[in-house]
């Protein structure tokens, strides 16, 4: 079945450091990747999205390339900042018809120190 | 962020309880979502609703009762819990269809405690 591996936190940063967090994923078909942030105390909200290999997702500063050939999908952002600590969660998309199933990873705990 | 909202937002309750998670979507979407999210493990799908129709059931305990009256609104109804499910439970929704990226959005979530 499908799945997605990401690195396991803390990872603690001081503001203005570059973050990089790696995801790789396993599934059968072309899959769309996400990934989604989660602030303390809150839901999941979609932080960037890929459809299709070789496509840039971006927001707020972060990307994601969708790499194909290394079926990996990673986070990266130039200069963090203390807002930016969360829960960052990678996902992929089994699209069907009837609603769609997201199989997420782990999650990634970033914490960035002034 | 008001476009999933859910409620309550916390609650606690004992082993023989009886009560009801409520979530209601505003963006007009056709498909909805539970999951659960423990510390320490991955989220878990639990439910998904497509146009108000149960497709997908991921082996979850029968004392976890999804309902879907309409697009908008989805239950989750518990009774005799475990402490082990004692979690943030999240709804979402999406709007289906074969074309294109279905985006899932998410409530803010409920923390529920099981004494």
């Amino acid at each position: 079945g499908d799945s997605v591996t990401q690195m396991e936190g803390p990872v603690t940063l001081s503001e203005e450091a570059f973050l990089t967090i790696n995801c790789t994923y396993t599934a059968t078909g072309y899959p769309s990747l996400f990934w989604y942030v989660q602030y303390p105390g809150e839901g999941l909200q979609l932080l960037l999205k890929a459809t299709k290999a070789d496509d840039k997702g971006s927001n707020k500063g972060f990307e994601a390339t969708y790499r194909k050939e290394t079926t990996s999908f990673h986070l990266e952002k130039g200069s963090v900042q203390v807002s930016d600590s969360a829960v960052y969660f990678c996902a992929l998309s089994d699209r069907k018809a009837a609603g769609n199933k997201l199989t997420f990873g782990g999650g990634t705990r970033v914490l960035v120190k002034p | 962020e008001t476009g999933v909202t859910q409620t309550p937002r916390h609650l606690v309750m004992g082993m023989t309880n009886k009560k009801s998670l409520k979530c209601e979507q505003h963006l007009g979407h056709n498909a909805m979502y539970w999951y659960k999210q423990s510390a320490k493990k991955p989220l878990e799908l639990m439910f998904v609703y497509s146009l108000e129709e149960r497709v997908e059931n991921n082996s979850v305990p029968s004392r976890f009762s999804p309902e879907c009256p309409n697009s908008s609104h989805l239950f989750l109804h518990l009774h005799t819990l475990q402490p082990e499910d004692s979690a943030l439970y999240l709804c979402a929704s999406s709007q289906g269809g074969l074309a294109g990226v279905e985006t899932q959005y998410f409530g803010p979530g409920t923390r529920l405690l099981v004494l």
